[in-house]
């Protein structure tokens, strides 16, 4: 099955830790995505990777990291430079970064304490 | 800043009612309108890739219709069911990035 995962499904730490949400995808896309949603709020972009090693920060960039070594993963570092770090965060890849749908994994809600 | 605005927030509809929400966005330098339906503990999904003005499509009884003029889209649910209830996100690119910008959702509640 061709598809993108996310995992943890659920994730809580304590404030002051840094926190890697893993992304991988293996339906040969060569952009990818990271998304924060908090209630009442679009999804908004955090980074963006339009080819591998290259990655470009999105609307809310401060205090996250990401990394694109290889074409099948973009995992995401919520530093605890993040102020508000609480979230449902999601990843997404696209064929290219062009007009392209964008297919998405299932999520991961971070509780920090 | 970019804004993409959707209404209304919320919609609650009884099976069998035909139903329609807006979404507002940038009108220049538009360069694509993607809509996505997300249902609930499941990932949002494309419905409708629109890019040129005009642009009308449909799938199944949901139908959108484009306005880059004007800077909006519509979204159609005709006869809606049960399984209609989600959240319905718009998304816009505009051709100064490859950035896509979402707005809020409308959240539609289909009572049967």
């Amino acid at each position: 099955d061709g598809g993108i995962t996310q995992s943890p499904k659920y994730l809580f730490r304590k404030e002051g830790q840094n926190v890697t949400l893993s992304c991988e995808q293996n339906l040969n896309h060569d952009a990818m995505y990271w998304y924060r949603q908090d209630p009442g709020q679009g999804l908004r972009l955090i980074y963006y990777s339009q080819i591998v090693n290259d990655f470009q920060k999105g609307d809310i960039a401060e205090g996250y990291s990401v990394s694109r070594e290889k074409k099948e993963s973009f995992p995401l570092t919520v530093t605890s430079a993040q102020k508000n770090p609480t979230a449902f965060y999601l990843c997404a890849s696209s064929i290219d970064s062009g007009n392209y749908e964008q297919y998405f994994g299932p999520g991961t809600r971070l509780t920090v304490t | 800043i970019l804004n993409v605005e959707q209404s209304p927030q919320s919609l609650h509809v009884q099976e069998g009612d035909s139903t329609n929400f807006t979404c507002s966005f940038p009108s220049s330098n538009f360069y694509a309108l993607h809509w996505y339906r997300w249902e609930t503990a499941k990932s949002p999904e494309a419905l409708f890739v629109m890019t040129l003005n005009g642009d009308e499509k449909k799938k199944g009884r949901i139908s959108a219709t484009l306005n880059t003029k004007e800077g909006y889209s519509y979204l159609y649910i005709k006869g809606s069911q049960p399984e209609d209830s989600a959240t319905y996100l718009c998304a816009f690119m505009n051709t100064g990035g490859f950035k896509t910008i979402f707005g809020a959702g409308t959240r539609l509640f289909v009572k049967a």
